[in-house]
């Protein structure tokens, strides 16, 4: 059974603080990881993709991928209470398909 | 650009009838894929379209269930009949390249009650 695992939360972090999001998967020949961001009663919104091991840079936000440990993560600099959402990780499993976590719910404290 | 729709938003029916559900893709976008989220869990992957021809349907819970892209176009998916475990949030997304090659534009999904 492939997954992907993420901590529920909720987590809580200050405005303007590094929100740090984590989230494994066990299927190695996994090539193509993606976070999206989801608001309440609303649609996922793609906000990263990632496909090769180390850093990526967008804006406030870095994903970060190791693809030995099976991990990848998301970092949300300068935290905004806009930022408040649930946070999903997806991940391709080389089949087209695309399996996604339960999701980690981020509260940015005003 | 429009994005993706779907219709109906909410839907609340009783066990043992029959739902429908639309979804209408951005223009353009060959590949269609529907999942659902039931409450507490991740979502799911349903199935695939590429143009009107299914492609993957693997995530399709049992026969109760229909899918249809007929044209190319929009989608469609049935329901028939309906049981309580059919509870959940369906989205529909679509995109230009496959899954794991280009974004997934999502709708904002329909919510299905079976009471």
């Amino acid at each position: 059974q492939k997954e992907v695992e993420q901590n529920s939360g909720p987590l809580s972090v200050p405005e303007g603080a590094i929100a740090s999001l984590n989230c494994t998967y066990s299927d190695r020949v996994s090539q193509s990881f993606f976070w999206y961001r989801q608001y309440s009663g609303k649609s996922p919104e793609l906000i990263m993709s990632i496909y090769s091991n180390g850093d990526k840079e967008d804006g406030r936000f870095t994903a970060q991928l190791n693809k030995a440990s099976q991990y990848v993560s998301l970092l949300i600099r300068d935290s905004q209470p806009s930022d408040s959402a649930t946070y999903l990780c997806a991940v391709n499993t080389g089949d087209d398909k695309i399996i996604f976590g339960k999701g980690t719910r981020l509260h940015i404290l005003p | 650009e429009a994005g993706v729709t779907q219709f109906p938003s909410h839907s609340v029916i009783e066990k043992g009838q029959t739902v429908t559900l639309r979804c209408d893709p951005i223009s353009g976008h060959d590949n269609l894929y529907w999942y659902r989220r039931v409450m507490g869990k991740e979502i799911k992957f349903l199935l695939h379209f590429v143009k009107e021809s299914k492609q993957d349907e693997s995530g399709m819970p049992n026969n109760r269930f229909l899918a249809e892209r007929t044209g190319g176009t929009y989608s469609t998916l049935k329901v028939q009949p309906a049981e309580l475990e059919d509870s959940g949030v369906y989205f529909c997304a679509s995109s230009m390249g496959l899954a794991g090659e280009s974004e997934q534009f999502f709708g904002p999904g329909t919510r299905l009650t079976v009471l």
